[in-house]
Protein backbone atom coordinates (compact mmCIF):
# COMPACT_ATOMS: atom_id res chain seq x y z
CA UNK A 1 0.00 0.00 0.00
CA UNK A 2 0.99 3.37 -0.49
CA UNK A 3 1.18 6.00 2.08
CA UNK A 4 2.48 9.81 2.02
CA UNK A 5 3.00 11.58 5.40
CA UNK A 6 2.81 15.32 5.51
CA UNK A 7 3.52 15.63 9.55
CA UNK A 8 3.23 19.62 9.68
CA UNK A 9 -0.46 20.53 9.73
CA UNK A 10 0.53 24.73 9.69
CA UNK A 11 3.29 26.57 9.25
CA UNK A 12 2.52 30.26 9.37
CA UNK A 13 5.77 32.73 8.73
CA UNK A 14 6.58 36.56 7.85
CA UNK A 15 6.83 37.41 4.69
CA UNK A 16 10.34 36.93 2.92
CA UNK A 17 11.32 33.67 5.19
CA UNK A 18 12.19 30.78 3.71
CA UNK A 19 9.72 28.02 4.38
CA UNK A 20 10.37 24.14 3.67
CA UNK A 21 7.18 22.09 3.68
CA UNK A 22 8.42 17.92 4.67
CA UNK A 23 7.04 15.27 2.85
CA UNK A 24 7.31 11.38 3.62
CA UNK A 25 6.16 8.73 1.76
CA UNK A 26 5.90 4.76 1.55
CA UNK A 27 5.78 2.29 -1.34
CA UNK A 28 7.36 -0.96 -2.40
CA UNK A 29 6.98 -0.10 -5.92
CA UNK A 30 10.38 0.68 -7.60
CA UNK A 31 8.72 2.85 -10.31
CA UNK A 32 6.64 5.49 -9.25
CA UNK A 33 5.73 9.47 -9.22
CA UNK A 34 5.77 11.82 -6.88
CA UNK A 35 4.11 15.35 -6.72
CA UNK A 36 3.30 18.18 -5.36
CA UNK A 37 0.12 20.77 -5.69
CA UNK A 38 -1.06 24.09 -4.19
CA UNK A 39 -4.43 24.43 -2.88
CA UNK A 40 -5.20 28.55 -2.78
CA UNK A 41 -7.92 29.91 -0.33
CA UNK A 42 -10.31 29.92 -4.00
CA UNK A 43 -9.53 26.33 -3.67
CA UNK A 44 -8.93 24.60 -6.85
CA UNK A 45 -5.81 22.20 -7.20
CA UNK A 46 -2.74 23.74 -9.18
CA UNK A 47 -0.01 21.33 -10.28
CA UNK A 48 3.33 22.23 -9.36
CA UNK A 49 5.99 19.40 -9.68
CA UNK A 50 6.25 15.76 -11.46
CA UNK A 51 9.33 13.85 -10.42
CA UNK A 52 9.90 10.18 -11.29
CA UNK A 53 11.70 7.83 -9.01
CA UNK A 54 14.25 7.86 -10.87
CA UNK A 55 15.21 11.27 -11.33
CA UNK A 56 16.56 12.62 -7.87
CA UNK A 57 17.84 15.57 -9.20
CA UNK A 58 16.39 18.58 -7.14
CA UNK A 59 15.04 21.22 -8.98
CA UNK A 60 14.56 25.05 -8.99
CA UNK A 61 12.02 26.96 -10.46
CA UNK A 62 11.66 30.33 -9.68
CA UNK A 63 11.31 30.77 -5.74
CA UNK A 64 10.66 27.12 -5.58
CA UNK A 65 12.56 24.40 -4.90
CA UNK A 66 12.30 20.27 -4.58
CA UNK A 67 14.44 18.34 -2.51
CA UNK A 68 13.63 14.47 -3.77
CA UNK A 69 15.89 11.57 -1.60
CA UNK A 70 15.19 8.38 -2.14
CA UNK A 71 17.54 6.89 0.48
CA UNK A 72 14.99 8.53 3.40
CA UNK A 73 11.75 8.44 0.96
CA UNK A 74 11.44 12.30 1.34
CA UNK A 75 10.19 14.94 -1.15
CA UNK A 76 10.73 17.95 0.79
CA UNK A 77 9.41 21.64 -0.81
CA UNK A 78 10.87 24.71 -0.13
CA UNK A 79 9.29 28.08 -1.12
CA UNK A 80 12.25 31.09 -0.96
CA UNK A 81 11.59 34.75 0.51
CA UNK A 82 7.72 33.73 0.63
CA UNK A 83 5.10 36.19 -0.35
CA UNK A 84 1.47 36.17 0.86
CA UNK A 85 0.08 34.80 -2.10
CA UNK A 86 2.00 31.88 -1.17
CA UNK A 87 -0.55 31.47 1.85
CA UNK A 88 -2.13 28.03 0.59
CA UNK A 89 -2.69 24.15 1.55
CA UNK A 90 -0.19 22.37 0.20
CA UNK A 91 -0.46 18.65 -0.63
CA UNK A 92 2.26 16.00 -1.63
CA UNK A 93 0.98 12.96 -3.66
CA UNK A 94 2.00 9.71 -4.43
CA UNK A 95 1.22 7.58 -7.71
CA UNK A 96 1.87 3.83 -8.33
CA UNK A 97 1.39 1.83 -11.15
CA UNK A 98 -2.14 1.64 -9.99
CA UNK A 99 -2.83 5.19 -11.45
CA UNK A 100 -4.00 6.20 -7.47
CA UNK A 101 -3.02 9.01 -6.36
CA UNK A 102 -2.16 9.07 -3.04
CA UNK A 103 -2.33 12.61 -0.78
CA UNK A 104 -0.80 13.43 2.12
CA UNK A 105 -3.29 15.38 4.87
CA UNK A 106 -1.74 18.47 3.43
CA UNK A 107 0.34 21.41 5.05
CA UNK A 108 -1.45 24.95 5.68
CA UNK A 109 1.12 27.31 4.78
CA UNK A 110 0.01 31.36 6.29
CA UNK A 111 2.29 34.34 4.82
CA UNK A 112 1.81 37.54 7.72
CA UNK A 113 2.96 40.19 5.76
CA UNK B 1 -8.80 25.77 -23.69
CA UNK B 2 -7.78 22.20 -22.13
CA UNK B 3 -9.98 21.94 -18.87
CA UNK B 4 -12.11 19.45 -16.64
CA UNK B 5 -15.12 20.69 -15.89
CA UNK B 6 -17.09 20.04 -12.93
CA UNK B 7 -21.25 20.67 -12.72
CA UNK B 8 -22.76 22.04 -10.45
CA UNK B 9 -19.78 23.99 -8.69
CA UNK B 10 -22.06 24.21 -4.99
CA UNK B 11 -24.90 21.90 -3.83
CA UNK B 12 -27.21 22.02 -0.68
CA UNK B 13 -30.09 19.21 -0.66
CA UNK B 14 -31.24 17.10 1.55
CA UNK B 15 -30.77 13.10 2.95
CA UNK B 16 -31.71 10.78 0.25
CA UNK B 17 -32.31 12.96 -2.69
CA UNK B 18 -30.13 11.49 -5.80
CA UNK B 19 -28.19 13.42 -6.96
CA UNK B 20 -25.48 13.67 -9.60
CA UNK B 21 -22.27 15.89 -10.22
CA UNK B 22 -21.30 15.85 -14.13
CA UNK B 23 -17.52 15.92 -14.92
CA UNK B 24 -16.32 16.25 -18.43
CA UNK B 25 -12.53 16.70 -19.82
CA UNK B 26 -11.64 18.09 -23.57
CA UNK B 27 -8.19 16.74 -23.27
CA UNK B 28 -8.68 13.25 -24.70
CA UNK B 29 -7.56 11.88 -21.63
CA UNK B 30 -8.12 8.28 -21.07
CA UNK B 31 -8.02 7.94 -17.25
CA UNK B 32 -10.89 9.82 -15.00
CA UNK B 33 -10.98 10.14 -11.19
CA UNK B 34 -13.49 11.39 -8.61
CA UNK B 35 -12.26 12.34 -5.31
CA UNK B 36 -13.09 13.90 -2.06
CA UNK B 37 -11.39 16.38 0.52
CA UNK B 38 -12.55 16.15 4.16
CA UNK B 39 -10.43 18.32 6.59
CA UNK B 40 -7.42 16.68 7.77
CA UNK B 41 -7.51 13.86 5.92
CA UNK B 42 -6.59 15.06 2.43
CA UNK B 43 -8.14 13.70 -0.86
CA UNK B 44 -9.06 10.09 -0.84
CA UNK B 45 -9.80 8.30 -4.21
CA UNK B 46 -13.58 7.10 -4.74
CA UNK B 47 -13.56 6.17 -8.15
CA UNK B 48 -11.34 5.59 -11.13
CA UNK B 49 -11.56 4.73 -14.90
CA UNK B 50 -8.93 3.79 -17.06
CA UNK B 51 -11.50 4.32 -20.31
CA UNK B 52 -14.39 3.58 -21.65
CA UNK B 53 -16.81 1.08 -19.87
CA UNK B 54 -13.55 0.42 -17.18
CA UNK B 55 -14.16 1.73 -13.86
CA UNK B 56 -12.77 0.78 -10.51
CA UNK B 57 -13.13 1.26 -6.66
CA UNK B 58 -11.11 3.65 -4.96
CA UNK B 59 -10.38 4.21 -1.05
CA UNK B 60 -13.91 5.12 -0.14
CA UNK B 61 -16.28 3.85 -3.00
CA UNK B 62 -19.36 3.61 -0.31
CA UNK B 63 -22.66 5.25 -1.10
CA UNK B 64 -21.28 6.34 -4.51
CA UNK B 65 -21.54 4.88 -8.44
CA UNK B 66 -19.83 5.99 -11.26
CA UNK B 67 -20.25 5.28 -15.12
CA UNK B 68 -17.91 5.85 -18.24
CA UNK B 69 -19.92 5.52 -21.52
CA UNK B 70 -18.06 8.53 -23.29
CA UNK B 71 -14.26 8.89 -22.83
CA UNK B 72 -14.94 12.88 -22.09
CA UNK B 73 -17.82 12.43 -19.26
CA UNK B 74 -17.58 10.50 -16.20
CA UNK B 75 -20.33 11.46 -13.77
CA UNK B 76 -20.37 11.29 -9.99
CA UNK B 77 -23.97 9.24 -8.69
CA UNK B 78 -25.13 9.62 -4.96
CA UNK B 79 -28.18 7.22 -5.24
CA UNK B 80 -29.20 8.50 -1.45
CA UNK B 81 -26.93 11.08 -0.12
CA UNK B 82 -26.30 11.08 3.55
CA UNK B 83 -25.17 14.29 5.60
CA UNK B 84 -21.74 11.78 5.83
CA UNK B 85 -20.94 12.42 2.02
CA UNK B 86 -20.85 16.44 2.42
CA UNK B 87 -17.33 17.09 1.47
CA UNK B 88 -15.35 18.95 -1.26
CA UNK B 89 -15.26 16.84 -4.42
CA UNK B 90 -12.86 16.89 -7.47
CA UNK B 91 -12.54 15.14 -10.24
CA UNK B 92 -9.54 14.83 -12.36
CA UNK B 93 -8.32 13.12 -15.19
CA UNK B 94 -4.86 12.20 -17.08
CA UNK B 95 -3.21 10.44 -20.07
CA UNK B 96 -1.95 7.26 -19.40
CA UNK B 97 0.74 6.63 -16.60
CA UNK B 98 3.12 5.73 -18.51
CA UNK B 99 2.91 9.66 -20.22
CA UNK B 100 3.40 10.89 -16.57
CA UNK B 101 0.32 11.04 -15.85
CA UNK B 102 0.08 14.52 -14.57
CA UNK B 103 -3.71 14.54 -13.29
CA UNK B 104 -5.61 17.61 -14.33
CA UNK B 105 -8.30 18.53 -11.46
CA UNK B 106 -11.64 20.17 -11.72
CA UNK B 107 -12.38 23.44 -9.93
CA UNK B 108 -14.21 21.06 -7.24
CA UNK B 109 -18.02 20.51 -5.78
CA UNK B 110 -18.90 21.50 -3.01
CA UNK B 111 -22.15 19.65 -1.61
CA UNK B 112 -23.69 19.45 1.24
CA UNK B 113 -26.02 16.88 2.28
CA UNK B 114 -28.75 18.30 4.98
Amino acid sequence: AQKVTQAQTEISVVEKEDVTLDCVYETRDTTYYLFWYKQPPSGELVFLIRRNSFDEQNEISGRYSWNFQKSTSSFNFTITASQVVDSAVYFCALSVRDYKLSFGAGTTVTVRA
Amino acid sequence: EAQVTQNPRYLITVTGKKLTVTCSQNMNHEYMSWYRQDPGLGLRQIYYSMNVEVTDKGDVPEGYKVSRKEKRNFPLILESPSPNQTSLYFCASSLSWAAGGTQHFGDGTRLSIL
